[in-house]
């Protein structure tokens, strides 16, 4: 079966670092995406892993471990617009390269 | 990304009517999903297109719920004798296959 694991919500502080884990188990794997989502509007691509290790991107960093079904979103000195939702995604290899979403973590970022 | 065109972004449906939602892919992109997302939820994967073709549509309720992309034109998630239950956000990525999906900025659907 297909299965994306994240915590629901998470709350931090403006300024601090905050890291959102993602645990996969997917009968194919081609590679793990992290989405923002604000309220009522489109996600937004953030960042993709296909290979372990960590992938810096600005204040955002991803981290994947594939022997563990394993993933991070690591978001740095917090701003107030970092409030949203953070979905993790799974591409599913084979034929259909389909992207499985998890249910996200909705982060709420306090002054 | 404002690259993937859905339109309409609000569309208002009385039960029994059918809702008929379009998306077009950004320039170059070959791939059109089309997902689900009810309030305080998820994506719900629905079909995965490619022109002409059908790859995979194994999020699809086997009733009411059909999806094509044609050769020419954009690709439409068509719903037949909307329900209540059907009110939600359908959102269509696009991209080339083994890249980021982009996502248009969805459809708001509401069955009354």
């Amino acid at each position: 079966g297909q299965n994306i694991d994240q915590p629901t919500e998470m709350t931090a502080t403006e300024g601090a670092i905050v890291q959102i884990n993602c645990t996969y188990q997917t009968s194919g794997f081609n590679g793990l995406f992290w989405y923002q989502q604000h309220a009522g509007e489109a996600p937004t691509f953030l960042s993709y892993n296909v290979l372990d290790g960590l992938e810096e991107k600005g204040r955002f960093s991803s981290f994947l471990s594939r022997s563990k079904g394993y993933s991070y979103l690591l978001l740095k000195e917090l701003q107030m617009k970092d409030s949203a939702s953070y979905l993790c995604a799974v591409r599913d290899g084979g034929a259909t390269n389909k992207l499985i979403f998890g249910t996200g973590t909705l982060l709420a970022v306090q002054p | 990304n404002a690259g993937v065109m859905q339109n309409p972004r609000h569309l208002v449906r009385r039960r029994g009517q059918e809702a008929r939602l379009r998306c077009s892919p950004m320039k170059g992109h070959s791939h059109v999903y089309w997902y689900r997302q009810l309030p305080e939820e998820g994506l719900k994967f629905m079909v995965y297109l490619q022109k002409e073709n059908i790859i995979d549509e194994s999020g699809m309720p086997k009733e009411r719920f059909s999806a094509e992309f044609p050769k020419e034109g954009p690709s439409i998630l068509r719903i037949q004798q909307v329900v209540r239950g059907d009110s939600a956000a359908y959102f269509c990525a696009s991209g080339r296959g083994n890249t980021e999906a982009f996502f248009g900025q969805g459809t708001r659907l509401t069955v009354v």
